[in-house]
């Protein structure tokens, strides 16, 4: 089965600053590939996905790029504020035909 | 559009009880339900996926008599957790895939059990 690994477990990052999230995939058939950020109490919120046809997505100050070669994928975010603190997970899959593998989450804290 | 209503939010129960979990697709037909179980600080760990008219599949170590998947319809998808007990105190959340523009896939809200 499909296994994602994501680095750090928890980023402190200056508001203004930028922040990135790294993940990395063991499944060569999983093709889709989507981020989700997860407010206390609440089910996960997705924020931006990339499919294995494209190697860079971008929507606003979000962006993920994506290396089937080398089976890895990220998510930068640009001009931190307040609220983009949370955590925030990776997954993938093979879209349709199964459920969503997650990495384990990532902690951001955005400095005032 | 593509919205997953889950209930309830959250629920207390006392050990030995039965608890169940509803999802609905409101806008969309969903054929599959996926069940993920969430511990606090950890992450979403796939349970289970549902499919309407037939028998739940159930991923590795998880007991498919205690925790009862049944896809009714094409909009309902249910978990009843049996016999309760406190170690099954979690975030349980479904989540559907979508055919349509842009795909994905749409959780509900989750279920936050607290057996007691």
């Amino acid at each position: 089965g499909e296994n994602v690994e994501q680095h750090p477990s928890t980023l402190s990052v200056q508001e203004g600053d930028s922040a990135v999230i790294k993940c990395t995939y063991s499944d060569s058939a999983s093709n889709y590939f989507p981020w989700y950020k997860q407010e206390l109490g609440k089910g996960p919120q997705l924020i931006i996905d990339i499919r294995s046809n494209v190697g860079e997505k971008k929507d606003q100050r979000i962006a993920v790029t994506l290396n089937k070669t080398a089976k890895h994928f990220s998510l930068h975010i640009t001009e931190t504020q307040p609220e983009d603190s949370a955590v925030y997970f990776c997954a993938a899959t093979e879209e349709g035909a199964d459920g969503l593998t997650f990495g384990k989450g990532t902690h951001l804290i955005i400095q005032p | 559009g593509a919205v997953v209503s889950q209930h309830p939010s959250r629920v207390i129960c006392k050990s030995g009880t039965s608890v169940k979990i509803e999802c609905r697709s409101l806008d969309f037909q969903a054929t599959t339900m996926f069940w993920y179980r969430q511990f606090p600080k950890q992450s979403l760990m796939l349970m289970a996926t549902s499919n309407e008219g037939s028998k739940a599949t159930y991923e590795q170590g998880v007991e498919k008599d205690k925790f009862l998947i049944n896809h009714a319809s094409l909009t309902l998808s249910t978990l009843t957790v049996t016999s309760a007990h406190p170690e099954d105190s979690s975030f349980y959340i479904c989540s559907a895939p979508h055919v349509r523009a842009g795909g994905g896939y749409t959780f509900g809200s989750g279920t936050r059990l607290t057996v007691v």
